[in-house]
């Protein structure tokens, strides 16, 4: 089955700066790639997601970026604040029996310093 | 549109006894899955449910089990109960399931199991 590392585990980073997670999958059929904010005590959201026929997407703030060849993908937040405290998680979708399965990372806590 | 809905919250057991926890969908999503979430390890997926049908299983023992009814609402159950079952317990539904489009998670249920 698809195998999904998230790095790092946690990360800390002054207000301003950007931060980045990286992920990484083992399954080359994996065509989807979410990713989810949860906020302490809260459910996990979807912030933003990329399939595989695009390498790089934005919305705002947040980017996605998927290097296929490698089976890595990435998660860039600019000018974080300290709204952007969260743990992200990101996933990918890859086939499994006549379904498909999203299998998740362990997840990044990302705290933002004032 | 009202979201998913997990009862109960919170609950403790003892060790050996049973539990059952409910998720009701959003309105028309006809894909409930099921994840086990413990500090460090992420999202596990137990499983995922679509139109009554158990469409895919995690790597869990089979005292974990579930269902689904006509209405979408879905239940999983878990027998025996051992002192490692203490987690986070989320569902998510989604429109067509495929994991290629948003889940939409519930607040979850928190089992202790003492």
């Amino acid at each position: 089955g698809e195998n999904v590392e998230q790095h790092p585990s946690t990360l800390s980073v002054q207000e301003g700066d950007s931060a980045v997670i990286k992920c990484t999958y083992s399954d080359s059929a994996s065509n989807y790639f979410p990713w989810y904010k949860q906020e302490l005590g809260k459910r996990p959201q979807l912030i933003i997601d990329i399939r595989s026929n695009v390498g790089e997407k934005k919305d705002q703030r947040i980017a996605v970026t998927l290097n296929k060849t490698a089976k890595h993908f990435s998660l860039h937040i600019t000018e974080t604040q300290p709204e952007d405290s969260a743990v992200y998680f990101c996933a990918a979708s890859s086939p499994s029996g006549s379904a498909r399965q999203l299998t998740f990372g362990s997840g990044t806590q990302l705290t933002v310093l004032p | 549109k009202a979201g998913v809905t997990q009862t109960p919250r919170y609950l403790i057991k003892t060790r050996g006894q049973q539990v059952t926890l409910s998720c009701s969908p959003i309105s028309g999503h006809r894909s409930v899955s099921w994840y086990q979430q413990t500090p460090g390890q992420g999202l596990q997926f137990l499983f995922e449910y679509f139109s009554e049908t158990q469409r895919n299983k995690g790597n869990f023992p089979g005292r974990f089990s579930g269902r689904q009814f006509s209405n979408s609402r879905s239940e999983m159950n878990v027998s025996t109960l051992e002192l490692g079952d203490s987690a986070l317990y989320l569902c998510a539904s989604n429109l067509a399931g495929g994991y290629t489009g948003e889940l939409f998670f519930g607040e979850g249920s928190r089992l202790t199991v003492l």
